[in-house]
Protein backbone atom coordinates (compact mmCIF):
# COMPACT_ATOMS: atom_id res chain seq x y z
CA UNK A 1 0.00 0.00 0.00
CA UNK A 2 1.72 3.49 -0.95
CA UNK A 3 1.94 6.06 2.32
CA UNK A 4 1.82 9.40 1.97
CA UNK A 5 3.87 11.81 4.36
CA UNK A 6 2.46 15.47 5.45
CA UNK A 7 3.81 17.73 7.79
CA UNK A 8 2.27 17.57 11.20
CA UNK A 9 1.07 21.76 11.09
CA UNK A 10 0.87 24.74 8.97
CA UNK A 11 0.08 28.30 9.86
CA UNK A 12 -1.99 30.64 7.31
CA UNK A 13 -2.88 33.94 7.02
CA UNK A 14 -6.82 34.21 5.96
CA UNK A 15 -7.66 35.26 2.88
CA UNK A 16 -4.21 34.07 1.49
CA UNK A 17 -3.43 30.66 -0.29
CA UNK A 18 -3.18 28.12 1.41
CA UNK A 19 -0.82 25.22 -0.07
CA UNK A 20 -0.77 21.61 1.68
CA UNK A 21 1.91 19.64 0.55
CA UNK A 22 1.74 15.81 0.26
CA UNK A 23 4.37 12.76 -0.98
CA UNK A 24 3.52 9.64 -2.32
CA UNK A 25 6.62 8.05 -3.77
CA UNK A 26 5.24 4.53 -4.01
CA UNK A 27 2.33 5.00 -5.33
CA UNK A 28 1.09 2.92 -8.14
CA UNK A 29 -0.19 3.65 -11.43
CA UNK A 30 -3.77 2.45 -10.59
CA UNK A 31 -4.38 4.53 -7.71
CA UNK A 32 -5.54 8.04 -6.83
CA UNK A 33 -4.61 10.36 -4.54
CA UNK A 34 -7.73 12.09 -2.23
CA UNK A 35 -7.77 14.38 0.11
CA UNK A 36 -10.09 14.69 3.14
CA UNK A 37 -10.23 17.18 5.86
CA UNK A 38 -11.86 16.87 9.57
CA UNK A 39 -12.94 19.74 11.46
CA UNK A 40 -12.70 19.02 15.05
CA UNK A 41 -15.31 15.99 16.49
CA UNK A 42 -16.82 15.66 12.77
CA UNK A 43 -16.71 13.40 10.39
CA UNK A 44 -14.08 13.32 7.46
CA UNK A 45 -14.98 15.80 4.77
CA UNK A 46 -14.28 14.86 0.94
CA UNK A 47 -12.48 17.71 -0.59
CA UNK A 48 -11.11 16.35 -4.11
CA UNK A 49 -8.99 13.54 -5.62
CA UNK A 50 -6.97 13.02 -9.11
CA UNK A 51 -4.93 10.38 -10.72
CA UNK A 52 -2.91 12.14 -13.17
CA UNK A 53 -4.55 15.78 -14.13
CA UNK A 54 -4.60 18.44 -12.06
CA UNK A 55 -8.21 18.72 -11.07
CA UNK A 56 -10.67 22.21 -9.62
CA UNK A 57 -13.47 22.05 -7.41
CA UNK A 58 -15.46 24.75 -6.05
CA UNK A 59 -13.19 23.85 -2.62
CA UNK A 60 -9.47 23.39 -3.74
CA UNK A 61 -7.57 22.31 -6.63
CA UNK A 62 -4.75 19.93 -6.69
CA UNK A 63 -1.83 19.92 -8.26
CA UNK A 64 0.31 16.44 -9.24
CA UNK A 65 3.39 16.47 -10.13
CA UNK A 66 4.39 14.82 -13.70
CA UNK A 67 6.13 11.74 -11.92
CA UNK A 68 2.52 11.31 -8.81
CA UNK A 69 5.23 11.04 -6.61
CA UNK A 70 3.65 14.14 -4.47
CA UNK A 71 0.64 16.14 -4.82
CA UNK A 72 -0.11 19.98 -3.49
CA UNK A 73 -3.98 21.11 -2.08
CA UNK A 74 -4.76 24.39 -3.26
CA UNK A 75 -6.98 26.38 -1.06
CA UNK A 76 -6.66 29.84 -2.72
CA UNK A 77 -8.53 32.24 -0.18
CA UNK A 78 -8.45 29.98 3.37
CA UNK A 79 -10.85 31.66 6.01
CA UNK A 80 -11.09 30.95 9.54
CA UNK A 81 -13.32 27.80 8.83
CA UNK A 82 -10.83 25.48 6.70
CA UNK A 83 -8.89 25.39 10.19
CA UNK A 84 -9.01 21.48 10.50
CA UNK A 85 -6.63 18.53 9.91
CA UNK A 86 -6.08 17.66 6.13
CA UNK A 87 -5.45 14.03 5.36
CA UNK A 88 -4.16 12.68 1.91
CA UNK A 89 -4.46 9.63 1.17
CA UNK A 90 -3.61 7.05 -1.50
CA UNK A 91 -6.44 4.92 -1.96
CA UNK A 92 -5.71 1.27 -1.99
CA UNK A 93 -7.60 -2.08 -3.08
CA UNK A 94 -10.68 -2.13 -5.54
CA UNK A 95 -13.38 -4.25 -6.28
CA UNK A 96 -15.44 -5.38 -3.82
CA UNK A 97 -13.76 -3.82 -0.70
CA UNK A 98 -14.50 -0.32 -2.77
CA UNK A 99 -10.68 0.96 -2.08
CA UNK A 100 -10.47 1.56 1.63
CA UNK A 101 -8.69 4.49 3.08
CA UNK A 102 -5.51 3.80 5.51
CA UNK A 103 -5.54 7.14 7.14
CA UNK A 104 -2.23 8.90 8.42
CA UNK A 105 -1.99 11.81 10.98
CA UNK A 106 -2.20 14.72 8.72
CA UNK A 107 -1.60 18.02 8.45
CA UNK A 108 -3.33 20.28 10.74
CA UNK A 109 -4.15 23.68 8.81
CA UNK A 110 -4.48 26.38 11.61
CA UNK A 111 -5.85 29.98 9.16
CA UNK A 112 -5.03 32.89 11.08
CA UNK A 113 -6.62 36.35 11.24
CA UNK B 1 -21.84 15.71 -2.03
CA UNK B 2 -23.73 13.05 -0.73
CA UNK B 3 -25.30 12.77 2.73
CA UNK B 4 -24.34 10.15 5.15
CA UNK B 5 -26.21 10.51 8.84
CA UNK B 6 -25.57 8.76 11.89
CA UNK B 7 -27.20 7.90 14.80
CA UNK B 8 -26.89 8.37 17.73
CA UNK B 9 -24.71 11.27 17.43
CA UNK B 10 -23.61 10.75 21.10
CA UNK B 11 -24.03 7.61 23.56
CA UNK B 12 -23.33 7.12 27.13
CA UNK B 13 -23.36 3.42 28.69
CA UNK B 14 -22.72 1.23 31.31
CA UNK B 15 -19.64 -1.38 31.78
CA UNK B 16 -21.52 -4.75 30.44
CA UNK B 17 -24.04 -3.29 27.98
CA UNK B 18 -23.93 -3.46 24.25
CA UNK B 19 -24.50 -0.62 22.16
CA UNK B 20 -25.72 -0.56 18.50
CA UNK B 21 -24.78 2.46 16.19
CA UNK B 22 -26.92 3.27 12.82
CA UNK B 23 -25.01 4.56 9.51
CA UNK B 24 -27.42 5.47 6.59
CA UNK B 25 -26.72 6.59 3.32
CA UNK B 26 -29.89 9.19 2.66
CA UNK B 27 -29.17 9.97 -0.97
CA UNK B 28 -27.07 7.39 -3.15
CA UNK B 29 -27.31 3.51 -2.58
CA UNK B 30 -23.90 2.50 -0.59
CA UNK B 31 -22.61 -1.33 -1.62
CA UNK B 32 -19.96 -0.62 0.44
CA UNK B 33 -19.72 0.45 3.98
CA UNK B 34 -16.72 1.39 5.82
CA UNK B 35 -16.72 1.63 9.96
CA UNK B 36 -13.43 3.66 12.05
CA UNK B 37 -12.84 4.18 15.24
CA UNK B 38 -10.57 7.38 16.28
CA UNK B 39 -9.37 7.89 19.68
CA UNK B 40 -8.34 10.93 21.08
CA UNK B 41 -5.65 13.31 18.95
CA UNK B 42 -5.30 10.05 17.14
CA UNK B 43 -6.21 9.75 13.49
CA UNK B 44 -8.94 7.51 12.02
CA UNK B 45 -8.07 3.92 12.46
CA UNK B 46 -10.49 1.47 9.51
CA UNK B 47 -12.31 -1.64 11.77
CA UNK B 48 -14.28 -2.92 9.16
CA UNK B 49 -15.48 -2.90 5.65
CA UNK B 50 -18.64 -4.10 4.77
CA UNK B 51 -20.79 -4.67 1.44
CA UNK B 52 -24.64 -5.13 1.24
CA UNK B 53 -25.43 -8.59 1.52
CA UNK B 54 -22.38 -10.26 2.92
CA UNK B 55 -19.97 -10.69 5.73
CA UNK B 56 -17.78 -7.83 7.02
CA UNK B 57 -14.06 -8.05 6.27
CA UNK B 58 -12.32 -6.83 9.60
CA UNK B 59 -8.79 -5.12 10.12
CA UNK B 60 -6.46 -6.71 11.68
CA UNK B 61 -6.66 -6.77 15.64
CA UNK B 62 -10.17 -6.07 15.21
CA UNK B 63 -12.24 -8.48 17.33
CA UNK B 64 -15.43 -9.34 15.10
CA UNK B 65 -17.33 -11.35 17.89
CA UNK B 66 -16.78 -7.97 20.04
CA UNK B 67 -17.88 -5.04 17.17
CA UNK B 68 -20.96 -6.74 15.04
CA UNK B 69 -21.28 -5.16 11.54
CA UNK B 70 -24.79 -5.83 9.65
CA UNK B 71 -24.90 -4.08 6.26
CA UNK B 72 -28.72 -5.70 5.50
CA UNK B 73 -29.57 -3.18 2.70
CA UNK B 74 -27.98 -0.49 0.60
CA UNK B 75 -29.05 2.12 2.56
CA UNK B 76 -28.12 1.13 6.28
CA UNK B 77 -25.11 -0.44 7.95
CA UNK B 78 -24.63 -0.75 11.84
CA UNK B 79 -22.46 -1.22 14.18
CA UNK B 80 -23.04 -3.51 17.39
CA UNK B 81 -20.62 -2.97 20.40
CA UNK B 82 -20.84 -6.15 22.88
CA UNK B 83 -20.42 -6.06 26.35
CA UNK B 84 -18.89 -2.68 26.18
CA UNK B 85 -15.82 -1.41 28.43
CA UNK B 86 -14.21 1.74 29.37
CA UNK B 87 -11.85 1.14 26.45
CA UNK B 88 -14.31 0.65 23.92
CA UNK B 89 -14.60 4.45 24.48
CA UNK B 90 -14.31 6.08 21.30
CA UNK B 91 -15.63 8.11 18.53
CA UNK B 92 -17.43 5.88 15.95
CA UNK B 93 -17.28 7.13 12.01
CA UNK B 94 -18.88 5.35 9.23
CA UNK B 95 -18.62 6.09 5.73
CA UNK B 96 -20.04 4.96 2.26
CA UNK B 97 -19.83 3.93 -1.54
CA UNK B 98 -21.13 3.53 -4.75
CA UNK B 99 -19.67 1.06 -6.61
CA UNK B 100 -15.64 1.86 -5.60
CA UNK B 101 -16.80 5.75 -5.75
CA UNK B 102 -15.69 8.29 -3.41
CA UNK B 103 -16.74 7.44 0.30
CA UNK B 104 -18.33 10.10 2.48
CA UNK B 105 -18.47 10.01 6.17
CA UNK B 106 -21.25 10.12 8.90
CA UNK B 107 -20.98 12.72 11.37
CA UNK B 108 -19.67 10.46 13.98
CA UNK B 109 -20.53 8.81 17.45
CA UNK B 110 -19.55 9.87 20.81
CA UNK B 111 -19.31 6.42 22.86
CA UNK B 112 -18.81 6.96 26.52
CA UNK B 113 -18.67 3.62 28.38
CA UNK B 114 -18.95 4.08 32.30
Amino acid sequence: DAKTTQPPSMDCAEGRAANLPCNHSTISGNEYVYWYRQIHSQGPQYIIHGLKNNETNEMASLIITEDRKSSTLILPHATLRDTAVYYCIVRVGGGNQGGKLIFGQGTELSVKP
Amino acid sequence: GAVVSQHPSWVICKSGTSVKIECRSLDFQATTMFWYRQFPKQSLMLMATSNEGSKATYEQGVEKDKFLINHASLTLSTLTVTSAHPEDSSFYICSASSLADTQYFGPGTRLTVL
